[in-house]
This record gives structure tokens, sequence and C-alpha cells, in this order.
């Protein structure tokens, strides 16, 4: 059973334009929010986290929110570029383990 | 620093065939994970290393041996490749610490299974 959901498969949104991706969980005993982004052919690369005290994380363009009751968090690009162009997983952490949802792709257009 | 490195890029099995999957990290982390990505399935825990000397199975470990040879390497074997486990494989590593939850992943093996 995934215990980790992203239900969009794909995004597609507007050079300058605000990216809002979301992912939804179920196991409460989940710690640390983290989400990665991958190009063809790379392996995932850490891109912002949060920590299941905290509601909100801000790094430059990336900020992601928690909404702990909801068991929800979600990410915003603001403005999404070209190299934002990626697919973005979300993770959560309980001890030594990570589970991934399924990812969305997302497409910036020029 | 080279990260977390990954042998071989790519491999083409038959059914039937074994093989062993590679992995190494320079970071001295104490912990190691392989996983597996199918479309539509995101990345899986097949087993993972939570400090040298341990192993343990993750969420498909069906099919799958792993080996921590020192705290660099960590390797996965598949003695009897199936279709099953045609994917691209993913090893990671993680430092100690619940501050540091973040795992860095190598590039990744892609396996076709005849």
């Amino acid at each position: 059973d995934q215990q980790v959901k992203q239900n969009s498969p794909s995004l597609s949104v507007q050079e300058g334009r605000i990216s809002i991706l979301n992912c939804d969980y179920t196991n409460s005993m989940f710690d640390y929010f983290l989400w990665y982004k991958k190009y063809p052919a790379e392996g995932p690369t850490f891109l912002i986290s949060i920590s299941s005290i905290k509601d909100k994380n801000e790094d430059g363009r990336f900020t992601v929110f928690l909404n702990k009751s909801a068991k929800h968090l979600s990410l915003h690009i603001v403005p999404s570029q070209p190299g934002d162009s990626a697919v973005y997983f979300c993770a959560a952490s309980a001890s030594y383990k990570l589970s991934f949802g399924a990812g969305t792709t997302v497409t910036v257009r020029a | 620093n080279a990260g977390v490195t990954q042998t071989p890029k790519f491999q083409v099995l038959k059914t039937g065939q074994s093989m062993t999957l590679q992995c190494a990290q320079d970071m001295n982390h104490n912990s190691m994970y392989w996983y597996r990505q199918d479309p539509g399935m995101g990345l899986r825990l097949i087993y993972y290393s939570a400090s040298e000397g341990t192993t343990d199975k993750g969420e498909v470990p069906n099919g799958y041996n792993v080996s921590r040879l020192n705290k660099r390497e960590f390797s996965l074997r598949l003695e009897s490749a199936a279709p099953s486990q045609t994917s691209v494989y993913f090893c990671a590593s993680r430092d100690r610490g619940p501050s540091y939850n973040e795992q860095f992943f190598g590039p990744g093996t892609r396996l076709t299974v005849l």
C-alpha cells in the first residue's frame, strides 16, 4: 500500500508563473518530508525538505508547505524557469528509510 | 568527491542469468540503500544497510541479495534474473542522525532482462 501519493502525474506551466505540486501521505509516523528533482538519465537530487514540526520552509524560489492535520504537503516554485522541467518526487522519512511518491513531471513552457 | 558511483550504467541479461550491481560512496556515510524505479511507481526500496555490518529488507526484496562489503561499498545481486526485474536501479547513501535525512543518489543502472 503506497504511503505517499502524488496524484498528478504531470503539470505544464508557463515560464515565469507558479508551479504547485501536491503530495499526500498516510503514515503519521513520518517525521521529515523531502522533495527530490530528477532529470532523465540522472539520479534524483535533493531539493528541499521540511520537518514535521514546521509548516513552511523556503529556499529561494522553492517553498514547501506542510499541513499535518490533512496529511498534505505542497511544493511551490516561483517563478518557474525552463530548467525546472524535470520529474519531482515527494518523499517521507521514518527512521532510516524514505517512502517515495510516484512523481510529477513538470514541463515549463517558454 | 565523486559522491555515489554505480557500475555498470547499462546491462542486458537473459532470464536466469545472474549479475551484481556495484555501488560505492566516498562521503563516509553510514547508511546505504538500493531502490528500483518503475514507470508510475516512484522509487521503491529493495534493501538497505543502516550501518556497516547490517542489512535489512525493504519494500520489494524478493529476488535480490545484498552485501555491505565495507563502509564505502554496497552491492546488489540478482541470482536468477527475471523479466519483472527490468528496471532502473539507484543506490543512495545517507549520513547518521535525524537531521541528516537527505539521501544522496547515484546516477543509476538501467537493467533489461529478456
